[in-house]
């Protein structure tokens, strides 16, 4: 499986854009980017996914490099409330079982 | 529209004793799929059914660990014999189709402790 590498934790002030970092160079075409978060005790909860192009919800944007081997998590206006885990996840289309593959993800801190 | 909903949210068990772990889907949702969580760890997928079958179970331990949809009801996780490193939190997760462009919808986790 294609794996993901990003940074064991980040710290960000509040009220400010964060932006968390994926390297998954060996991703393949068919490999759709997913972003999940973890808050604390609680289950993880989606938050955004593209394939190749910039993508924008409620929540977050997705910027997705050019090449594909990299992508960013944006935040606009971190608040205390987005204290989590982030978990970039690769997501093969050619797999039947449509599994989440988990790295350890970032530990977003968000100093008031 | 009630979550994916999971319980008990607590379980302590003692070695070799029996765990059961429910998991009920959101509403409409026909696709559930069962993680483990290590402290500090991200999760490892266990196994993905469908009502009344299991698609993909390549992540569960060969002995043990059971896993069910029935065609009414909860999904069931069911650990025999458990032993002390059974130990973790095990979230369900759902989603309304199978793709890989799909979101999944998880539950709040049961956190399962072996004496």
């Amino acid at each position: 499986d294609a794996k993901t590498t990003q940074p064991n934790s980040m710290e960000s002030n509040e009220e400010e854009p964060v932006h968390l970092p994926c390297n998954h160079s060996t991703i393949s075409g068919t490999d759709y980017i997913h972003w999940y978060r973890q808050l604390p005790s609680q289950g993880p909860e989606y938050v955004i996914h593209g394939l190749t192009s910039n993508v924008n919800n409620r929540m977050a944007s997705l910027a997705i490099a050019e090449d594909r081997k990299s992508s960013t998590l944006i935040l606009h206006r971190a608040t205390l409330r987005d204290a989590a885990v982030y978990y970039c996840i690769l997501r093969r289309s050619a797999d039947s079982n449509y599994q989440l593959i988990w790295g350890a993800g970032t530990k977003l801190i968000i100093k008031p | 529209n009630a979550g994916v909903m999971q319980n008990p949210r607590h379980l302590v068990r003692r070695r070799g004793q029996e765990a059961r772990l429910r998991c009920s889907p959101m509403k409409g949702h026909s696709h559930v799929y069962w993680y483990r969580q290590l402290p500090e760890e991200g999760l490892k997928f266990m196994v993905y059914l469908q009502k009344e079958n299991i698609i993909d179970e390549s992540g569960m331990p060969k002995e043990r660990f059971s896993a069910e949809f029935p065609k009414e009801g909860p999904s069931i996780l069911r650990i025999q014999q458990v032993v002390r490193g059974d130990s973790a939190a095990y979230f369900c997760a759902s989603s309304p189709r199978a793709g890989y462009y799909n979101e999944q919808f998880f539950g709040p986790g049961t956190r399962l402790t072996v004496l």
